[in-house]
């Protein structure tokens, strides 16, 4: 069973408010991934780190989205200004490696923006 | 650009029964190929993975998958269901020489009827 720990479990958000989510991996695992899962099953890749460099993001995450993870801290990932359509079921994953080794998830945060 | 296709948005079956959930990809090089399972109102899960070597993968809880590169498919069976892999299954690729980041499939709903 994982062990990738995610607060809140819960988030309601006005229009361009900021909505900050947090994860805490696995313990050994220095790679973490953030993946945005729709209503409707669909995942979208945001970002992804190696201890607290970041590997690989996409335009999303550049623009409204940031995301850390610090040293002896749990890993974020915070929308600046939140859009309906950001509501969503938000996963955090911490794996061994980045490739080739399977993902851990946590429960997810589930935004939803009034 | 790499796609993973399910073909089947819904399967039910009855307990003691076998099943097959269906996993195609598009892309003809190396890739990782893995399953995992969402329980409703959870965290994915992860079920197995194939990236070389024997083509029948084994994983948790009585699943296998098999690899077919002239197929492009990676279906994942189980011989006798239990009530409890009623599930959402996803399959997901990763291809190399990526940071590990994975594409999934829109899911298929498992519904084990006892």
């Amino acid at each position: 069973n994982s062990k990738v720990i995610q607060t809140p479990r819960y988030l309601v958000k006005g229009q361009g408010q900021k909505a900050k989510m947090r994860c805490i991996p696995e313990k050994g695992h220095p790679v973490v991934f953030w993946y945005q899962q729709n209503k409707n099953n669909e995942f979208k890749f945001l970002i992804n780190f190696q201890n607290q460099e970041v590997l690989q993001q996409i335009d999303m995450t550049e623009k409204r989205f940031s995301a850390e993870c610090p040293s002896n801290s749990p890993c974020s990932l915070e929308i600046q200004s939140s859009e309906a359509g950001d509501s969503a079921l938000y996963l955090c994953a911490s794996s061994l490696s980045g490739q080739g080794y399977e993902q851990y998830f946590g429960p997810g945060t589930r935004l939803t923006v009034l | 650009t790499q796609t993973v296709s399910q073909s089947d948005a819904h399967v039910t079956v009855f307990e003691g029964d076998s099943v097959e959930l269906r996993c195609n990809y598009s892309y003809g090089g190396s890739i990782y190929l893995s399953w995992y399972i969402q329980h409703h109102g959870r965290g994915l899960q992860f079920l197995l993975k194939y990236y070389s070597g024997n083509p029948v993968v084994q994983g948790v809880n009585g699943f296998e998958a098999e690899f077919s590169k002239s197929d492009s498919s990676f279906h994942l069976r189980k011989a006798s269901v239990h009530w409890s892999d009623s599930a959402v299954y996803f399959c997901a690729a990763s291809r190399p020489p990526n940071t590990g980041k994975l594409t999934f499939g829109d899911g298929t709903v498992l519904t084990v009827k006892p």
